[in-house]
């Protein structure tokens, strides 16, 4: 039930395509599910968040589409670029639990 | 400006070595947290603190110990390391408890 299901484990994109990567969870008590940019040798960096009162939240080129009565979330990367060749996490954590639930990441590669 | 600094950032160990890997972070966050990063398993955590002087374990605390007896260390031990203790362990603080989480560049440990 803690769970966090991601998919694809990787995938590959044209340069100007649309990237999306997948998230599924079971634990209804989730309430934050924040998505997680990782370049090769560097830590995980906040990418863009999202509460579930809201069904959309745009920055830029990155949307996260959220789903609740699914339990799913997606992360949409428009216009992909060769920068954003990294991996993705998603995560989900509930208030008062101190802790995130990760998925098992996602690798893009964007080609030029 | 340095954020979440880890040390060492590579270690070799031998089977039944203890080693220690230090956290420090200058942002006078009260959470802290430290995770593994495994090949297709994404981030798991090992332990976290909500505050100096306490801990408390994750989804794989064992084999492992920790100490925050200043706000702004957060240290995990390895008393007798094992070959299944080789990963990239990520160090990661945040100010509030379901806040952004940020994290250092990670600690490569091998155990031969």
């Amino acid at each position: 039930q803690q769970q966090v299901k991601q998919s694809p484990q990787s995938l590959i994109v044209q340069k100007g395509g649309i990237s999306i990567i997948n998230c599924a969870y079971e634990n209804t008590a989730f309430d934050y599910f924040p998505w997680y940019q990782q370049f090769p040798g560097k830590g995980p960096a906040l990418l863009i968040a999202i509460r579930p009162d809201v069904s959309e939240k745009k920055e830029g080129r990155f949307t996260i589409s959220f789903n609740k009565s699914a339990k799913q979330f997606s992360l949409h990367i428009m216009d992909s670029q060769p920068g954003d060749s990294a991996t993705y996490f998603c995560a989900a954590s509930s208030s008062g639990t101190y802790k995130y639930i990760f998925g098992t990441g996602t690798r893009l590669k964007v080609l030029a | 400006n340095a954020g979440v600094t880890q040390t060492p950032k590579f270690r070799v160990l031998k089977t039944g070595q203890s080693m220690t890997l230090l956290c420090a972070q200058d942002m006078n966050h009260e959470y802290m947290y430290w995770y593994r990063q495994d090949p297709g398993m994404g981030l798991r955590l090992i332990h976290y603190s909500v505050g100096e002087g306490t801990t408390a374990k994750g989804e794989v605390p064992d084999g492992y110990n920790v100490s925050r007896l200043k706000k702004q260390n957060f240290l995990l031990g390895l008393e007798s390391a094992a070959p299944s203790q080789t990963s990239v362990y990520f160090c990661a603080s945040s100010y509030h408890s379901t806040g952004e989480l940020f994290f250092g560049e990670g600690s490569r440990l091998t155990v031969l």
